[in-house]
């Protein structure tokens, strides 16, 4: 089965770095992805990685490593518009997304 | 441009009642179309996914059902709401035969069973 383990919640300053992690167990693995939620709305898309290594979009990057089912979100100059939930979610053998329980991202000034 | 619009936005259902929620899809065509469901502190489960009209694949046996009707709206309906059914419902799709994993969702349906 697919397991995907990310931590519940973090804290990070206002133009601070945060790294969220997310590890996964799958038998079959086709991309991981990152998705940001505001409070209360629908998820968007942030980013798609299904080959080792960084991808880097402005101001967030992601990062995945196949061979240790490990893949983490990289936020630079966090701004209060990032207190957000990030969801990592796997593709898996048959294109379905599973998710994460999402990591709630708290920024203080 | 593509967009997808769900309603309502929130209901307030007692134990029982029957639920519909509906969904569509403007902008494109021959959309794969999904219902997931998110609880507090949860992933997102999907509930029911379409690849066509009439095509309904259920991931969770549960007493809810999904109808797709026409190409672009998708149907999340229940005969008798369980306390349970209480979350927040989302509507999404892909383009058909897309692997990239970008799904595209409505703004949610925030339904409390009371």
């Amino acid at each position: 089965g697919q397991n995907i383990d990310q931590p519940t919640e973090m804290t990070a300053t206002e133009g601070a770095i945060v790294q969220i992690n997310c590890t996964y167990q799958t038998s079959g693995f086709n991309g991981l992805f990152w998705y940001q939620q505001h409070a209360g709305e629908a998820p968007t898309f942030l980013s798609y990685n299904v080959l080792d290594g960084l991808e880097e979009k402005g101001r967030f990057s992601s990062f995945l490593s196949r061979s240790k089912g490990y893949s983490y979100l990289l936020l630079k100059e966090l701004q209060m518009k990032d207190s957000a939930s990030y969801l990592c979610a796997l593709m898996d053998s048959n294109y379905q997304l599973i998710w994460g329980a999402g990591t709630k991202l708290i920024i203080k000034p | 441009s593509q967009t997808i619009h769900q309603w309502p936005a929130t209901l307030v259902q007692p134990v029982g009642s029957p639920l519909s929620l509906e969904c569509t899809v403007e902008g494109t065509s021959n959309p794969n179309l999904y219902w997931y469901r998110q609880a507090a502190g949860r992933g997102l489960q999907l509930l029911f996914y379409s690849v066509g009209i009439g095509q309904i694949s259920s991931e969770v046996p549960q007493n809810l059902s999904a109808s797709r009707p026409q190409d672009r709206q998708f149907i999340l309906s229940s005969k008798k709401l369980l306390l349970s059914d209480s979350g927040f419902y989302l509507c999404a799709w892909t383009r058909a035969a897309q692997h990239t994993g970008e799904l595209f969702f409505g703004e949610g349906s925030r339904l409390t069973v009371l």
